[in-house]
Formats: C-alpha cells, sequence, structure tokens
C-alpha cells in the first residue's frame, strides 16, 4: 500500500518570496506522483505529475517539483510567490501496477502574505 | 467546454435522510471516483468505476452506494448507515484505470446533515 505524508500542514509566506512545499512517500512498488492545487471550496485542480524520464518537472503557475527516489520524496516548488497562490496544497501517489487509485496527503495550506 | 458537473453545491438534510448527490462528466472518461474530504485528512476514496455497470469499494465505503448505468453518470448515495454524513464529496474521473492518468475533479458537493 501506498501512503503519503505532507509534513507542514500551513506554510505562510511573504508574496514574491520562495516557497518550498514537502512531499513524502512510503511504497513498496514503482509509483507515479502529483500535486494538485485547491481553492476554498473549489474542486482540485493537477499542478504537475510525474511519471518518468527528468526527475525535474515543471507544471502551470511557475511551479515545479523534483522527484527524489533515494529520498521518496517530490518536493513542490515556486521561487516568487504571489497572492493568488493562496491555496490548499495536495501531494499524491499512485501505484504501477495498473491501478489509478490516488492516495493523497493531508494537505498543505499555503497562505501568502501581502 | 468539457468537464465534470457536481449538483447541487450545498446540500442539507436531516439525519436518518437519503440523500444522492449527481456527477456528470461530457469528456467521454472511462473511469469515476467519489471521494470524501474532512478538514486535516485530505481526501479518501469512496467508491470507483472503470466501466458502465461496474464499481468497487474505496477505503471508506461503508454508509454509502453508487451506480454506474451510464458512462457520463456515477450518482453517489448517501444511506442513514452512513454515521458521519456532513463532509465536502468530490466526484473525479479519469481517460481510463490504466497507470498515470490524471484525474479530473468536479467543483464539489458539500453536504450538512443535522
Amino acid at each position: 500500500a501506498q501512503s503519503v505524508t505532507q509534513l507542514d500542514s500551513q506554510v505562510p509566506v511573504f508574496e514574491e518570496a520562495p516557497v518550498e512545499l514537502r512531499c513524502n512517500y512510503s511504497s513498496s512498488v514503482s509509483v507515479y506522483l502529483f500535486w494538485y492545487v485547491q481553492y476554498p471550496n473549489q474542486g482540485l485542480q493537477l499542478l504537475l505529475k510525474y511519471l518518468s524520464g527528468s526527475t525535474l518537472v515543471k507544471g502551470i503557475n511557475g511551479f515545479e517539483a523534483e522527484f527524489n527516489k533515494s529520498q521518496t520524496s517530490f518536493h513542490l516548488r515556486k521561487p516568487s510567490v504571489h497572492i493568488s497562490d493562496t491555496a490548499e496544497y495536495f501531494c499524491a501517489v499512485s501505484d504501477q501496477t495498473g491501478a489509478n487509485n490516488l492516495f493523497f496527503g493531508t494537505g498543505t495550506r499555503l497562505t501568502v502574505i501581502p | 467546454d468539457g468537464g465534470i458537473t457536481q449538483s447541487p453545491k450545498y446540500l442539507f438534510r436531516k439525519e436518518g435522510q437519503n440523500v444522492t448527490l449527481s456527477c456528470e462528466q461530457n469528456l467521454n472518461h472511462d473511469a469515476m471516483y467519489w471521494y470524501r474530504q474532512d478538514p486535516g485528512q485530505g481526501l479518501r476514496l469512496i467508491y470507483y468505476s472503470q466501466i458502465v455497470n461496474d464499481f468497487q469499494k474505496g477505503d471508506i465505503a461503508e454508509g454509502y452506494s453508487v451506480s454506474r448505468e451510464k458512462k457520463e453518470s456515477f450518482p453517489l448515495t448517501v444511506t442513514s448507515a452512513q454515521k458521519n454524513p456532513t463532509a465536502f464529496y468530490l466526484c473525479a474521473s479519469s481517460m481510463s484505470r490504466g497507470q498515470g492518468y490524471e484525474q479530473y475533479f468536479g467543483p464539489g458537493t458539500r453536504l450538512t446533515v443535522t
């Protein structure tokens, strides 16, 4: 079975500062990795995903993430945040055995301070 | 525009009543999913369906039921057996239950049971 740990439940950061949201996973098989964003009272939107290939993945809205197999991590980064980035961010994994079920972390609330 | 619609956005029910949440997609996706979201717990899978007339239980299926009579529709019934039904419910779909396909999410239904 897979599990996902998002160590920081809340991350406050000043506007135009860099941010890193941490995600670690546990799995006995190879996985695919995803980051989703959720704005208040809305559904989830995919930011980026890692399936294979380059370990540095670029997504929408200037976000990127790096897959580190040895550390079982998939941290999300943005070099300069905007007020509009204030939202909940979820890391998720699915295994490569043919199923497509996602296992989600508990989320990180990013608050950008003007 | 293609997408997933969930209705209604807010739903109020008395304890002991069954309630059905609607989910419709026009993306021509084969697979559909229902998740429950509670504060601080991320998303948990209730049911999923790969094809019409077939569905499987997820991690927290007790007290819920689904049907998949049409490819574009996957309604969720919250029964009176569900002990704590108040939550935010999200429907999703993906092209296939194959490997690594992105899940697209609807806007969600917030259910309050009193």
